[in-house]
């Protein structure tokens, strides 16, 4: 079975882009959540969508935001980004809402210039 | 005070030797408690679950202390490929969604 795939792998923006980034989680797992890992520290939460309503809400601009899709697959949206945007973002599935398991994309590597 | 907090080391430790790490949480209510590991420039992965009772599974123990409000790791016998940063989680989930919180983690090297 595929695990969590995220896309695109790698990208580059300027100050004041934009960027969307996509998730598809493991089958059958309805809970998709969004984290920032910058160099150095562990990962922040940002979003967590289960069953395509937004779940939880991490101490994010709201320049960030988030949705899931009837299939369960999810985009990241970042507006006006900053240089301080520059980081991993990782995609984690899990069956349920609440308790169990993480299961982590290979992350979106996203640098701002 | 962080949410949750770990030494982030380095550690670095002999092949064979015992390890320990230790990771403190702030909130009471906290109901449920991982460690991940994640490789160097790759993603997180579950190492195990921890337990009120505490649990093992083969090198690595898990232990939870409420009343202290900390969590720690085991891991005996190091081997190379435990070399990684362990990272700390804590879920205090109550209202019906994971907010988990992850420590800085801690990095360990095991040297030949």
């Amino acid at each position: 079975d595929a695990g969590v795939t995220q896309s695109p792998t790698h990208l580059i923006k300027t100050r004041g882009q934009q960027v969307t980034l996509r998730c598809s989680p493991i089958s059958g797992h309805k809970s998709v959540s969004w984290y920032q890992q910058v160099l150095g520290q562990g990962p922040q939460f940002i979003f967590q969508y289960y069953e395509k309503e937004e779940r939880g809400r991490g101490n994010f601009p709201d320049r960030f935001s988030a949705r899931q899709f009837p299939n369960y697959s999810s985009e990241l949206n970042v507006n006006a980004l900053l240089l301080g945007d520059s980081a991993l973002y990782l995609c984690a599935s899990s069956k349920g809402s609440r308790h169990g398991e993480l299961f982590f994309g290979e992350g979106s590597r996203l640098t701002v210039l | 005070r962080k949410e949750v907090e770990q030494d982030p080391g380095p550690f670095n430790v002999p092949e064979g030797a015992t390890v320990a790490f230790n990771c403190t949480y702030s909130n009471s209510a906290s109901q449920s408690f991982f460690w991940y590991r994640q490789d160097c420039r790759k993603e997180p992965k579950l190492l195990m679950s921890v337990y009120s009772s505490g649990n093992e599974d083969g090198r690595f123990t898990a232990q939870l202390n409420r009343a202290s409000q900390y969590i720690s790791l085991l891991i005996r016998d190091s081997k190379l490929s435990d070399s990684a940063t362990y990272l700390c989680v804590v879920n205090p989930s109550s209202g019906g969604y994971q907010k988990v919180t992850f420590g800085t983690g801690t990095k360990l090297q095991v040297i030949p």
